[in-house]
């Protein structure tokens, strides 16, 4: 059974620190798809970032990266000179593979807080 | 803003009510998915619709009901409210190729009394 494990529930990082948020995942489909939603306290899920397991480069989207690494199943996000709206819940997912041209619904880890300090 | 719109955002009522969570997705996104955000069961996924058919069911319970209609729009029927039925309901939406990103509604905030 497809899985993802957020192994850390709460973290803190200075301000203007980088920090890396850690997912691993489990599945047996060669096709999938990982991404890092962030959810502040307001409630809102905020799509982050997206790694295709075919991509050979590691995403990246502004202060956001995917750390990528396929063999050990890891799908860590680092998030660069963090800010004070970077606190926030984080949760890692992974999509399952295409059903007949509809796309697969999103598994996720149980999140990880993540609280930056000025 | 995601483009997923979910009425209502906050929703209070008693057991054994009946109440209807709507969903309008992003502009030519076909799919949508509804999510289910407790404290003890983290986000769970509920149900699918593609163009108007189910495609997938998750923890969905027989209480719930979902539906998407011609216009792409889609409810969440929940029926026979029970206390631990108070959770953030999450609609989502995407479009259908593989790597397209499903993008979340602010979530509808239901608290059963």
């Amino acid at each position: 059974a497809q899985k993802i494990t957020q192994t850390q529930p709460g973290m803190f990082v200075q301000e203007k620190e980088a920090v890396t948020l850690d997912c691993t995942y489990d599945t047996s489909d060669q096709s999938y798809g990982l991404f890092w939603y962030k959810q502040p306290s307001s409630g809102e899920m905020i799509f982050l970032i997206y790694q295709g397991s075919y991509d050979e480069q590691n995403a990246t989207e502004g202060r956001y990266s995917l750390n990528f690494q396929k063999a050990r199943k890891s799908a860590n996000l680092v998030i660069s000179a963090s800010q004070l709206g970077d606190s926030a819940m984080y949760f890692c997912a992974m999509r399952e593979g295409n059903y007949g041209g509809s796309q697969g619904n999103l598994i996720f880890g149980k999140g990880t807080k993540l609280s930056v300090k000025p | 803003d995601s483009g997923v719109t979910q009425t209502p955002k906050h929703l209070i009522t008693a057991t054994g009510q009946r109440v209807t969570l709507r969903c309008s997705p992003r502009s030519g996104d076909l799919s949508v998915y509804w999510y289910q955000q407790s404290l003890d069961q983290g986000l769970q996924f509920l149900i699918q619709y593609y163009n108007g058919e189910e495609r997938a069911k998750g923890n969905i319970l027989e209480r719930f009901s979902a539906q998407q209609f011609p216009d792409l729009h889609s409810e969440l029927n929940l029926s026979s409210l029970e206390l631990g039925d108070s959770a953030l309901y999450f609609c989502a939406s995407s479009g259908r190729m593989f790597q397209d990103t499903i993008y979340f509604g602010e979530g509808s905030w239901l608290t059963v009394v």
